[in-house]
């Protein structure tokens, strides 16, 4: 089964800090790719980055970049230099040519 | 703007009747995903369309159903509803059905089972 895990319901992080969502996931694919997306309060969904799971170098989108391990099959989030428009629902999701599964989301609030 | 539309954008209705919810994709994608997204949820994945073929299922309950169109808009089929359908309902297009392409999500259809 392919399954995505999110373990931190909620983060808080200060304007101007650097916060680190986590996110694991599970399948036996060797072709994939790995996407965050950011849902804020108007619900719109929003790419923030993605990543081949080829590619053993982390994929970077400005003030954002990921830590993917593969064989941890880890797929963390960094947000730097935090920001009050980065106040969302992020979720990680995991691409393969039929599904694209996401996982259930991290609230993150940023405290001014 | 996505590109994707979804109509209605609201919609309420009562137990036990039937709803279509409608999706049209970007110009040209040829992928349409549904995904529930319930209250304070993630999105659960329901069924993907690619082409007018059905590519894969989710969690689509028997009481729900889904097609593409040669013209290849989408539609969702709610039928029995329950209390527990109230949710957020995403359409989402890609060009093809490769894993490197990004999701193009619609605004979504807020369902209210009243």
């Amino acid at each position: 089964a392919q399954t995505v895990t999110q373990s931190q319901p909620e983060m808080s992080v200060q304007e101007a800090e650097t916060v680190t969502l986590s996110c694991t996931y599970d399948t036996s694919e060797s072709d994939y790719y790995l996407f965050w997306y950011k849902q804020p309060p108007s619900r719109q969904m929003i790419l923030v980055i993605r990543q081949e799971a080829y590619k053993q170098q982390n994929a970077t989108e400005n003030r954002f970049s990921v830590n993917f391990q593969k064989a941890a099959k880890s797929f963390s989030l960094k947000i730097s230099d935090s920001q009050l428009g980065d106040a969302a629902m992020y979720f990680c999701a995991y691409r393969t040519y039929d599904k694209v599964i996401f996982g259930p989301g991290t609230s993150l609030s940023v405290i001014p | 703007d996505s590109g994707v539309t979804q109509t209605p954008k609201h919609l309420i209705t009562a137990t036990g009747q039937r709803v279509t919810l409608r999706c049209s994709p970007r110009s040209g994608d040829l992928s349409v995903y549904w995904y529930q997204q319930s209250l304070d949820q993630g999105l659960q994945f329901l069924i993907h369309y690619y082409n007018g073929e059905e590519r894969a299922k989710g969690n689509i309950l028997e009481r729900f159903s889904a097609q593409q169109f040669p013209d290849l808009h989408s539609e969702l089929n709610l039928s029995s509803l329950e209390l527990g359908d109230s949710a957020l309902y995403f359409c989402a297009s890609s060009p093809g059905g490769q894993p490197n392409e990004k999701l193009f999500f619609g605004s979504g259809t807020q369902l209210s089972v009243l």
